[in-house]
């Protein structure tokens, strides 16, 4: 079975530029993730859903970002417009259902965001 | 404010000694602890994991301890291998929050052969 895929691996754009993160999630999990990885915070969480509602935005760092997942198979992270302090790398993560015992969210490779 | 600490960014050893990696934690309401491995180029991987009643859990090379009166748990690997050169997250979960992850800033093991 496929994993989580996210896309584009790699993007570079100049400041003020609009960003699009996608992600598909792994089939049948219920559960979405977007986290941005920087060296001073690690891993942070930026938003998660719930079979395709969002339950808790409190990480999304301002306006500037918003998320949608139109469906159970796709999801999106945008950046307008971006700034040099948004580059990071960006996961996405897919669970079954919110860990109680097994703890595993299934991460994508990442989608890194440069900014200049 | 950083509630999932990792005060040591890399750590190097050499292989089939011990490597300690330490976490410290602030939100005493944490009640399950997990430790996330990632290789450059891909995602983090689930490793290991202890719930807040347990002090010690164990699987093959690898040892999760829990200390939750100095909020502090720690992930042993013995022996050391090359091939567990990775970053490794140590991350917490608060159950009436959702089950969402917050993680620590990373170390960076580098085991030498």
């Amino acid at each position: 079975d496929a994993g989580v895929i996210q896309s584009p691996r790699h993007e570079v754009t100049e400041m003020g530029q609009e960003v699009t993160l996608r992600c598909k999630p792994i089939s049948g999990h219920d559960y979405l993730f977007w986290y941005r990885q920087t060296m001073m915070r690690g891993l942070e969480l930026l938003i998660y859903f719930n079979n395709n509602v969002p339950i808790d935005d409190s990480g999304m760092p301002e306006d500037r970002f918003s998320a949608k997942m139109p469906n159970a198979s796709f999801s999106t992270l945008k950046i307008q417009p971006s700034e040099p302090r948004d580059s990071a790398v960006y996961f996405c993560a897919s669970s079954l259902k919110l860990f109680r015992g097994t703890g595993e969210l299934f991460f994508g490779e990442g989608s890194r965001l440069t900014v200049l | 404010d950083q509630q999932v600490k990792q005060n040591s960014p890399s750590l190097s050893v050499q292989e089939g000694r011990i490597s300690i990696l330490n976490c410290d934690y602030t939100n005493s309401m944490f009640d399950y602890f997990l430790w996330y491995k990632k290789y450059p180029a891909e995602g983090p991987t689930f490793l290991i994991s202890i719930s807040s009643i347990k002090d010690k859990n164990e699987d093959g090379r690898f040892t999760v301890f829990l200390n939750k009166s100095a909020k502090h748990l720690s992930l042993h690997i013995v022996p050391s291998q090359p091939g567990d050169s990775a970053v490794y997250f140590c991350a917490a979960s608060v159950h009436n929050q959702g089950g969402k992850l917050i993680f620590g800033q990373g170390t960076e093991l580098s085991v030498k052969p």
